[in-house]
């Protein structure tokens, strides 16, 4: 069974790089056709894609944020990372990572996630 | 910066049909198609829908798809109390380089 759990500190301070990592646990995310992405929802909005790797180790991320955002993968091939840097408030918000299987039954959608953790930035 | 708009709340009674609307742009829905997704309180997100209407396993048959031009559905038949969530819809959208995007999110409550 595939799981996914976020792990990271709970608060930023503004100016400064939010940092987290997706452990994965019942596959290894070099397995082709699958690709692995962060998501967010800040309070009370709605939810942003925030970018992916994929099982090459390319990358793709939001216009929105992609002048401030890295995911890469861990060499044991059982995590991947998220960097924001210079965040501000508004990047206060739930952190989920999720596998987005390309090809299968089930595609091109986040079908497994984790239960995601919260990150404030503030002072 | 969703380019997909849902309305903020649906509601019905239980045993209801409730249908929630995704209106998008010939960029993201008229190209492509749309996954649904349900949000429960302090629970990780779940596809409800692949592909416009294809049912993940365990996602019961209550719920249903559509997509025509550019804009979605989700249909929840004979609604019951765990249904109350939010709703968001999702797809790729083909402008600036290629993004996901999701819907701004519907509320949906069982009266």
């Amino acid at each position: 069974q595939v799981q996914l759990r976020e792990s990271g500190p709970g608060l930023v301070k503004p100016s400064e790089t939010l940092s987290l990592t997706c452990i994965v646990s019942g596959v290894s995310i070099t397995t082709a056709n699958y690709h692995w992405g962060w998501i967010r929802q800040p309070p009370g909005k709605g939810l942003e894609w925030i970018g992916n790797i994929h099982d090459d180790g390319s990358t793709h991320y939001n216009p929105s944020v992609k002048s401030r955002v890295t995911i890469s993968a861990d060499t044991s091939k059982t995590q991947f990372s998220l960097r924001l840097s210079s965040v501000t408030a508004a990047d206060t918000a739930v952190y989920y990572c999720a596998r987005r299987p390309v090809a299968g039954e089930i595609s091109h959608a986040f079908d497994v996630w984790g239960q995601g953790t919260v990150v404030t930035v503030s002072p | 910066q969703s380019v997909l708009t849902q309305p903020p709340s649906a509601s019905g009674t239980a045993g209801q049909r409730v249908t929630i609307s995704c209106s998008g742009s010939s960029s993201n829905i008229g190209r492509n198609d749309v996954n649904w997704y349900q949000l429960l309180p302090r629970t990780a997100p779940k596809l409800l829908l692949n592909k416009n209407n294809q049912r993940p396993s365990g996602v019961p048959d209550r719920f249903s798809g559509s997509r025509s031009g550019t804009s979605a559905s989700l249909a929840i038949s004979g609604l019951q109390s765990e249904d109350e969530a939010d709703y968001f819809c999702a797809t790729w959208d083909n402008s600036l380089n290629g993004f996901y995007v999701f819907g701004t999110g519907t509320k949906v409550t069982v009266l």
